[in-house]
């Protein structure tokens, strides 16, 4: 049962623009929500969080957005970079867990 | 080292022998996590070790799976009788407390488990 989604597996953007990830999650007791990057041959790597408390994070060229009456957020990449092509998981969990819900991923490439 | 190191990066082995994959958590880091992931799936969580308290094993897929840490250190994930289901990248984190709050897991690079 997967409980984060990532339903695009790929995404192309153009060097420049914004690239827009989107993640939905059916568990309403999901209570923070983060983003990882991944490039190949390593491991993910810390991006971006949001609490429930707030609909939006903003770190630098990143920002997070939270939607909790429709269970969805998204990571919004602006301007998109060659260096920012990964794969993008959406994780959530709730607090006191154990673990880290992760989705699928989507495969981000920035087109220079 | 600076990171988590996992060891080996690369394992074949045949259908049916056990295999032992290890994880060297960043220095403090009291939780660590196994998690799994296999062909275009997302990330799967297998075991939770917390300093030395019990460790949630609720992710482990079945009784061939089985792993151990040893105090705040060294954990070894062994995988007896493998099945060519379980070829996946075998991913390793640790953090300084748990998931939630501004902790953030911090992941090795993995092995890469094939099962011939």
């Amino acid at each position: 049962d997967q409980q984060v989604k990532q339903n695009s597996p790929s995404l192309s953007v153009q060097e420049g623009r914004i690239s827009i990830l989107n993640c939905d999650y059916t568990n309403s007791m999901f209570d923070y929500f983060l983003w990882y990057k991944k490039y190949p041959a390593e491991g993910p790597t810390f991006l971006i969080s949001i609490s429930s408390i707030k609909d939006k994070n903003e770190d630098g060229r990143f920002t997070v957005f939270l939607n909790k009456s429709a269970k969805h957020l998204s990571l919004h990449i602006v301007p998109s970079q060659p260096g920012d092509s990964a794969v993008y998981f959406c994780a959530a969990c709730w607090t006191g867990a154990n673990n880290l819900f992760f989705g699928t991923g989507t495969r981000l490439t920035v087109i220079p | 080292g600076a990171g988590v190191s996992q060891s080996p990066s690369n394992k074949v082995t045949e259908k049916g022998k056990d295999v032992e994959l290890r994880c060297d958590p960043i220095s403090g880091h009291t939780a660590l996590y196994w998690y799994r992931q296999r062909l275009g799936q997302g990330l799967e969580f297998l075991i939770y070790f917390q300093g030395n308290s019990a460790p949630d094993k609720s992710g482990l897929p079945s009784d061939r799976f089985s792993a151990e840490r040893t105090g705040e250190s060294v954990s070894t994930l062994t995988i007896q009788r493998t099945q060519q289901e379980d070829s996946a990248v075998y991913l390793c984190a640790s953090s300084t407390n748990g998931p939630t709050g501004n902790e953030k897991l911090f992941f090795g690079s993995g092995t890469q488990l094939s099962v011939l």
